[in-house]
């Protein structure tokens, strides 16, 4: 199993394009979650499914879109890029039996 | 929502000493309270964790407590080693399907064990 895979690993836009951070598993999780590290603040929740075609908002939404189509994926969309959103994104997914998330390698992203 | 706080913020201790990183949180109803280690430039790891009905819960060199009355929770890590040396997250959860089992995250403590 390649487990939570998350691409790109880097990525540099300007203010105001769009993107979308890809996000897909394989180990057939019903959750899954978007969450945002930022320098002295931990990680904070974007937004999550809790299976596919239901999605839900966390603490930070604003600016982020999501959608579930499968099981597998669950990608994150900026509509129109902030400086603000510079960040570390990480995806994490977890089944409901098990009480371990299991975070993806990150997205660093930088917004000029 | 959910408030999770963490200290020290910081912690600098040398090889073979504990650590100790607390954290507190404001909904009683959270009930899953994880620990993650990461690493610089790694993603969080999970290395222990321990549920509500269970005061204590230990693996080898780190052991967790859990105070439910008080709404604290606390990592314990004994003879340290120079590669324990990682930003530690404290977290808690609802532990319920409704909320997709989200965590919500302490602001991390940086740990330096030094030789």
């Amino acid at each position: 199993n390649a487990g939570v895979t998350q691409t790109p690993k880097f990525q540099v836009l300007k203010t105001g394009q769009s993107m979308t951070l890809q996000c897909a598993q394989d180990m057939n999780h019903e959750y899954m979650s978007w969450y945002r590290q930022d320098p002295g603040m931990g990680l904070r929740l974007i937004h999550y499914s809790v299976g596919a075609g239901i999605t839900d908002q966390g603490e930070v939404p604003n600016g982020y879109n999501v959608s579930r189509s499968t099981t597998e994926d669950f990608p994150l969309r900026l509509l129109s890029a902030a400086p603000s959103q510079t960040s570390v994104y990480f995806c994490a997914s977890r089944t409901g039996t098990s009480n371990e998330q299991f975070f993806g390698p990150g997205t660093r992203l930088t917004v000029l | 929502g959910e408030n999770v706080e963490q200290h020290p913020s910081t912690l600098s201790v040398q090889e073979g000493d504990s650590a100790v990183i607390k954290c507190t949180y404001s909904d009683s109803a959270s009930n899953y309270f994880p620990w993650y280690k990461q690493e610089l430039g790694k993603r969080p790891q999970l290395i222990i964790d321990i549920r509500s009905n269970v005061g204590e819960k230990k693996d080898q060199r780190i052991a967790v407590t859990l105070n439910k009355t008080a709404k604290h929770f606390s990592l314990h890590i004994t003879e340290t080693q120079p590669e324990d040396s990682a930003v530690y997250f404290c977290a808690a959860s609802r532990g319920n399907s409704n909320s997709g089992y989200a965590l919500n995250f302490g602001k991390g403590t940086s740990l330096l064990v030094t030789p």
